[in-house]
């Protein structure tokens, strides 16, 4: 399977407690990107690297959220102390140059 | 929150009924996009439309990227049953800028 791979496919956790989920993009892909989609809703930007560098955060990325792309191939996204209201899936998507976004099938989070 | 209008929210139809749904903006997009999503997975891209005025076909499929750039609609010719899924239309400014539309559910009856 050559698409967007998110893990875990779902978290189940507790309120305060840290979560992480893993995207490893399309391999020729040089930008990532993460959104957040709730029930009932699209998806809604959260952030978007270029190779290592990550170029734009969405003012719904709180302080307790943080990305990383350490080597500009696969990504990272931490939340910490979370909160009920974090519970959504949580998309990753990649592109090349001149192609369009393709996504990953999402981790869903549950804050207990 | 969602800059797009999208519509209907949700469509009951029969199989072998055709349908149309459509996305409008109050802002210009370069590239319009309709994806669909099946429960507990990621949208899947299904036509990308680059120009305005482009039509695309993809199969049962037909989307327009609207002359004034703000909007676009998506037909689905001969519903089947594994038609049925939530599609979202996006609208696309520049490489990093991609919002979404609130969705359409449709479902048909066999």
């Amino acid at each position: 399977d050559t698409g967007v791979s998110q893990d875990p496919r779902h978290k189940i956790t507790k309120r305060g407690q840290n979560v992480t989920f893993r995207c490893d993009p399309i391999s020729e892909h040089n930008r990532l990107y993460w959104y957040r989609q709730t029930l009932g809703q699209g998806p809604e930007f959260l952030t978007y690297f270029q190779n290592e560098a990550q170029l734009e955060k969405s003012r719904l990325l709180s302080d307790r959220f943080s990305a990383e792309r350490p080597k500009g191939s696969f990504s990272t996204l931490e939340i910490q102390r979370t909160e009920q209201g974090d519970s959504a899936m949580y998309l990753c998507a990649s592109r090349t140059v001149g192609d369009t976004i393709y996504f990953g099938e999402g981790s869903w989070l549950t804050v207990v | 929150g969602q800059q797009l209008n999208q519509s209907p929210q949700s469509m009951f139809i029969q199989e072998g009924e055709d349908v149309s749904m459509n996305c409008t903006s109050s802002s210009i997009f370069n590239t319009w996009l309709w994806y669909k999503q099946d429960p507990g997975e990621g949208p899947v891209l299904l036509i990308a439309l680059y120009k305005a005025g482009e039509l695309t076909s993809n199969g049962r499929l037909t989307a327009q990227f609207g002359i004034t750039r703000k909007d676009s609609f998506l037909n689905i010719s001969a519903s089947i049953p594994s038609d049925v899924g939530i599609y979202f239309c996006a609208g696309q400014r520049n490489n990093n800028d991609m919002r979404f539309g609130a969705g359409t559910r449709l479902t048909v009856k066999p």
